[in-house]
């Protein structure tokens, strides 16, 4: 929702490449999940980052890796991208892990591996 | 792990009729149960989530129901318009990992 701030909107690269995007966090808010959403399918959970460290880890290689900062923002790192990493790169803030908090999301980072 | 199903995947009513959208999950652990609406080419918005101890909630034309016996949740939108048209996503998560169903496209007809 409005607050969650994510750079850039778009991207092209190429097979092989390295890609790296950026999520800043709702004010108040100190935990940032990653979620990528292919053409047709919801969103599927990458990873979480809770003060500095990821905390919880989807189904997803190791070429996909993050980052989380002091000031609780966070990246995303794609290696060697494939074809099939072409989709929609979505930031989610929150409130520390728990129970109930609401998840709100970045308008997302669209990405076209070629 | 969780697994959530959603059911219809594709949804047409007339501009005033209702709509219903069911959902089912299987961690009887997920306790928040978000729905978002995702318009073509933007992000999931969310439009109404529930907790665990709650039964039911409303906002305005927007309802969600919980069924945490059968493990059931449900979303419905009453008096629907044509800009309610959009692709609609349940979810659930016990510790802010949301796990999605698999989207219901819901298409309003004026």
């Amino acid at each position: 929702d409005a607050g969650v701030t994510q750079s850039p909107t778009h991207l092209i690269k190429t097979r092989g490449q390295q890609v790296t995007l950026r999520c800043s966090p709702k004010s108040g808010h100190d935990t940032v999940s990653w979620y990528q959403q292919a053409l047709g399918q919801g969103p599927q959970f990458i990873f979480q980052y809770y003060e500095e460290e990821e905390r919880q880890r989807g189904n997803f290689p190791d070429r996909f890796s993050g980052h989380q900062f002091p000031n609780y923002s966070s990246e995303l790192n794609v290696n060697a991208l494939l074809l099939g990493d072409s989709a929609l790169y979505l930031c989610a803030s929150s409130l520390p892990p728990g129970s109930g908090n609401t998840i709100y999301f970045g308008e997302g980072s669209w990405l076209t591996v070629v | 792990g969780e697994n959530v199903e959603q059911h219809p995947s594709t949804l047409s009513v007339q501009e005033g009729d209702s709509a219903v959208i069911k959902c089912t999950y299987s961690d009887s652990a997920s306790n928040y149960f978000p729905w978002y609406k995702q318009e073509l080419g933007k992000r999931p918005q969310l439009i109404i989530d529930i907790r665990s101890n709650v039964g039911e909630k409303k906002d305005q034309r927007i309802a969600v129901t919980l069924n945490k016996t059968a493990k059931h949740f449900s979303l419905h939108i009453t008096e629907t318009q044509p800009e309610d048209s959009a692709v609609y996503f349940c979810a659930a998560t016990g510790f802010q990992k949301l796990v999605f169903g698999t989207g219901t496209r819901l298409l309003v007809s004026p």
